[in-house]
């Protein structure tokens, strides 16, 4: 089993609609969690991060880490074509080093 | 800017013949980590370093040598490349405390 899965796609969706992106990751130990986008050719870019079970928020986005289920959500709401992108959710135990989930690759259509 | 820097951005090389790929942050972070990008398998680290002369193995070592001699540089090593290690490579760094910045990828073809 992967520590981190997430489904690889691509999930397309209309313009303004609401996405949910999420991961499941094995393993228990005390945990930071990231979710990151990555545009093609580019190089992966945080989006949000947090160490704690419960929501957080920021602009269009919100992250939900649930640590009794070990489920990682991504929510992107009034989605736009400019959210195309691949999303990795990303945990780590500790700052040396991050395990990554494959990706879900993001279509919105305008 | 604060950036992560990585040369070349795509380089083909031949079986055998080492080369070095650089990766510079301007950031002042005592992390730094470089990661290998591949299909079906996603981000998967090869060395990471805590700070200055502090180095230590990732999940996919084999084929890699790196080295931190100051704190802004983090070079990836490969001494004898294999078609194998074609792929998709990522320097990353951090303070610790907010996830990591990553650089814009190196795409290195071995044939």
């Amino acid at each position: 089993q992967k520590e981190v899965e997430q489904d690889p796609g691509p999930l397309s969706v209309p313009e303004g609609a609401i996405v949910s992106l999420n991961c499941t990751y094995s393993n228990s130990a005390f945990q930071y969690f990231m979710w990151y986008r990555q545009y093609s050719r580019k190089g992966p870019e945080l989006l949000m991060y947090t160490y704690s079970s419960g929501n957080k928020e920021d602009g269009r986005f919100t992250a939900q880490v649930d640590k009794s289920s070990k489920y990682i959500s991504l929510f992107i709401r009034d989605s736009q074509p400019s959210d195309s992108a691949t999303y990795l959710c990303a945990r780590s135990t500790g700052f040396q080093k991050l395990v990554f989930g494959t990706g879900t690759r993001l279509l919105v259509s305008p | 800017e604060a950036q992560v820097t990585q040369n070349p951005r795509y380089l083909i090389t031949v079986t055998g013949k080492k080369l070095t790929v650089t990766c510079s942050q301007n950031m002042n972070h005592e992390y730094m980590s470089w990661y290998r990008q591949d299909p079906g398998l996603g981000l998967r680290q090869i060395y990471y370093s805590m700070n200055v002369e502090v180095t230590d193995k990732g999940d996919v070592p084999e084929g890699y040598k790196v080295s931190r001699k100051e704190k802004r540089n983090f070079p990836l090593i490969l001494e004898s490349p294999s078609p194998n290690q074609t792929s998709l490579y990522f320097c990353a760094s951090s303070t610790g405390g907010n996830g990591y910045t990553f650089g814009s990828g190196t795409r290195l073809t071995v044939v």
